[in-house]
């Protein structure tokens, strides 16, 4: 069955630094998303992608955020320079419509 | 962010019972709802979804109800099984524009099915 993969599963990272956190979509999607959750909250939405180009981002997202497709197989979330509150597992998704795929999340640790 | 509410913060059955996990929403701009299944280290896997227009949606053991009057859907699991044994979330979304797979998540249940 074809599934959302992300890689890597664990990155800890020193306050200020760049990580960038990838995901492979399920090839036929459309659609991609990259949400978070903080230890102990809910799952929040980030960002969407469609057609080569942001749809919508929360205010979460703001612009030490940015995504990319590099090409056609990779969605990478790029946090340009981190901060401690940026601790979370971070998860990619995929969708053809309505419904979100979800991959097995990035748990990145920022010290 | 309070738009979906899941007041249960846990739910313990036994097995071959039946399983209600029950959700609330404020925003009436939703349209679309889904129910995750979460294990701990793992992302949300998708189980089963219902669009406003509908009431009922059934997929083996799972069935969600939604009361749009109400804006309180439901998931029934029916018989229960220990597998089922996770974190169970209620996503809401438009369907219109670009929100699709925009998901606000409620806050989850844990239910533990007993042997």
């Amino acid at each position: 069955e074809p599934e959302v993969t992300q890689t890597p599963s664990h990155q800890v990272t020193q306050m200020g630094q760049e990580v960038i956190l990838r995901c492979v979509p399920i090839s036929n999607h459309l659609y991609f998303y990259w949400y978070r959750q903080i230890l102990g909250q809910k799952v929040e939405f980030l960002v969407s992608f469609y057609n080569n180009e942001i749809s919508e981002k929360s205010e979460i997202f703001d612009d030490q955020f940015s995504v990319e497709r590099p090409d056609g197989s990779n969605f990478t979330l790029k946090i340009r320079s981190t901060k401690l509150e940026d601790s979370a597992m971070y998860f990619c998704a995929s969708g053809q419509w309505a419904e979100a795929f979800f991959g097995q999340g990035t748990r990145l640790t920022v010290v | 962010d309070q738009q979906v509410k899941q007041n249960s913060p846990s739910l313990s059955v036994q097995e071959g019972r039946i399983s209600i996990l029950n959700c609330d929403y404020t925003n009436s701009m939703f349209d679309y709802f889904l129910w995750y299944k979460k294990y701990p280290a793992e992302g949300p896997t998708f189980l089963i979804s219902i669009s406003s227009i509908k009431d009922k949606n059934e997929d083996g053991r799972f069935t969600v109800f939604l009361n749009k009057s109400a804006k309180h859907l439901s998931l029934h699991i029916v018989p229960s099984q220990p597998g089922d044994s996770a974190v169970y979330f209620c996503a809401a979304s438009g369907t219109g524009g670009t929100s699709y797979g925009k998901l606000t998540f409620g806050q989850g249940t844990i239910l533990t099915v007993h042997p």
